[in-house]
């Protein structure tokens, strides 16, 4: 079965600080991972894909399949970059696919 | 742009009451689904649709039912309401099974008192 593990919850940081979010998925097949994200009072929104490698809003993530992980990176956090983000990793096999998420981590950052 | 499009924003319902959340996507995405979000514990699947006429449980479809008669439209039945169904309501649509992105709805956000 496939799963996503966001082991925070919660992060504080402060602004212009790095700032990482933690991510780590469980699944036997290739894995297609996606970081979306939900500010305050919009809808959820995608943030990054694995397959794009590319970097949004200063945001990275990269996939490590040695350590199933896909954290979610950025040098200098802004308050702007407040908001609740999930990992999602989507089912590639067999003939149903299925965005399984993760349980969020609500980044604040302070000024 | 209308993108994916839920009603209502609001509701509440009383214990044992029925109720359709309403779902339209315009972008003709095959995939469509149902989450619900609680906090802390992230967004479940309830539903999914890979197609009009197919439909599919995911972690938590007690207590809902889904049809799939077009494309464009994945309604979620809640036939009878309970407190444990509190909580904000996503609907989300991706185009095919490729490394697609979802496209979310704004939620509705149900009450069971």
């Amino acid at each position: 079965a496939q799963r996503v593990t966001q082991p925070e919850k919660l992060l504080s940081v402060f602004k212009g600080a790095p700032v990482e979010l933690k991510c780590n998925y469980s699944y036997s097949g290739s894995p297609e991972l996606f970081w979306y994200v939900q500010y305050s009072r919009q809808r959820l929104q995608l943030l990054l894909r694995h397959i794009s490698r590319e970097s949004i809003k200063g945001f990275t993530a990269d996939l490590n399949k040695g350590e199933t992980s896909f954290h979610l990176k950025k040098p200098f956090a802004q308050e702007e970059d407040s908001a609740m983000y999930y990992c999602a990793l989507k089912n590639s096999g067999g003939s149903n696919y299925k965005l399984t998420f993760g349980k969020g981590t609500l980044l604040t950052v302070n000024p | 742009n209308a993108g994916v499009t839920q009603t209502p924003k609001f509701r509440i319902l009383k214990i044992g009451q029925s109720m359709t959340l309403q779902c339209a996507q315009d972008m003709n995405h095959n995939y469509m689904y149902w989450y619900r979000q609680d906090p802390g514990m992230g967004l479940k699947l309830i539903y999914y649709s890979v197609g009009a006429g197919i439909t599919d449980k995911g972690e938590v479809p007690n207590g809902y039912n889904v049809s799939r008669s077009t494309t464009e439209d994945f309604p979620l039945r809640l036939e009878l309401a309970a407190p444990s169904q509190t909580s904000v309501y996503f609907c989300a649509s991706s185009r095919d099974r490729g490394i697609t992105e979802a496209f979310f709805g704004q939620g509705t956000r149900l009450t069971v008192v």
